[in-house]
C-alpha cells in the first residue's frame, strides 16, 4: 500500500496570507490527524478527522482549520498568517476508530512564513 | 491538562550500550503508548508501542516497559548501533480521544562509533 502523503512538501508564504495543505491516508485509513512540529514545542497537536467529522481539537487559535472529504483525504488552512505558524505539518492516519490505534505519518509540508 | 514529559532531551551513548529513555504522562486514562523515531529530514515512524493492559514488550533490540500505577514508561535499546541516531519521542493517547496523540518533548540520541 501507498504511505501517507502530503502536498506541497514545501511552502513559502508572507504574512497576512492563508495557506491550504493536504494529506491523503493511506488506502482504507479513516482518521486522519494533524500536527504542527517546531524545534521549541515539539510536535502538537492540532485536530483529528474521522468520516469527515472533526472528532478532536488541540489548543490552536481559530485560524488553524481543517476538513475532511469522503475519500478521506483531509485538508487544513490556516488563515492570517503570523510568522510563528513556520513550521513542519504533519500528517497521520490510522485505519480503527480508536485511540488505541497505530498513527503512520506522512512526510510533511514545510511551511515558512516571511 | 494533558502532558507528556520526557527525559533526557539528549543522549550520547557508544556503540553497543544501552540507551535508556522514560516519559511520564499526566492523564490515568491514558491506555496506548506509541515510540517514534524521527530521522533528519524524514517522518516519525513508529517502532514500537504498548497498550495499557501489558507491562512489557519487545522487539528485537527495543523493548518498552509501562508502570501504569507511576504512570510512566520507558524505551530501551540494547546493542545500540551508529543508525540509531536519531530523536525519539514518545506519546500517549485514550480511547476516547480518537487519534489524538500528546508528544514528549524528544530525546535526540547520538551513538559514537
Amino acid at each position: 500500500k501507498a504511505g501517507v502523503t502530503q502536498t506541497p512538501r514545501y511552502l513559502i508564504k508572507t504574512r497576512g496570507q492563508q495557506v491550504t495543505l493536504s494529506c491523503s491516508p493511506i488506502s482504507g485509513h479513516r482518521s486522519v490527524s494533524w500536527y504542527q512540529q517546531t524545534p521549541g514545542q515539539g510536535l502538537q497537536f492540532l485536530f483529528e478527522y474521522f468520516s469527515e467529522t472533526q472528532r478532536n481539537k488541540g489548543n490552536f487559535p481559530g485560524r488553524f482549520s481543517g476538513r475532511q472529504f469522503s475519500n478521506s483525504r483531509s485538508e487544513m488552512n490556516v488563515s492570517t498568517l503570523e510568522l510563528g505558524d513556520s513550521a513542519l505539518y504533519l500528517c497521520a492516519s490510522s485505519f480503527l476508530d480508536s485511540g488505541s490505534d497505530t498513527q503512520y505519518f506522512g512526510p510533511g509540508t514545510r511551511l515558512t512564513v516571511l | 491538562g494533558e502532558n507528556v514529559e520526557q527525559h533526557p532531551s539528549t543522549l550520547s551513548v557508544q556503540e553497543g550500550d544501552s540507551a535508556v529513555i522514560k516519559c511520564t504522562y499526566s492523564d490515568s486514562a491514558s491506555n496506548y503508548f506509541p515510540w517514534y523515531k524521527q530521522e533528519l529530514g524524514k517522518r516519525p515512524q513508529l517502532i514500537i508501542d504498548i497498550r495499557s493492559n501489558v507491562g512489557e514488550k519487545k522487539d528485537q533490540r527495543i523493548a518498552v516497559t509501562l508502570n501504569k500505577t507511576a504512570k510512566h514508561f520507558s524505551l530501551h535499546i540494547t546493542e545500540t548501533q551508529p543508525e540509531d541516531s536519531a530523536v525519539y519521542f514518545c506519546a500517549a493517547s485514550k480511547g476516547n480521544q480518537g487519534g489524538k496523540l500528546i508528544f514528549g518533548q524528544g530525546t535526540e540520541l547520538s551513538v559514537k562509533p
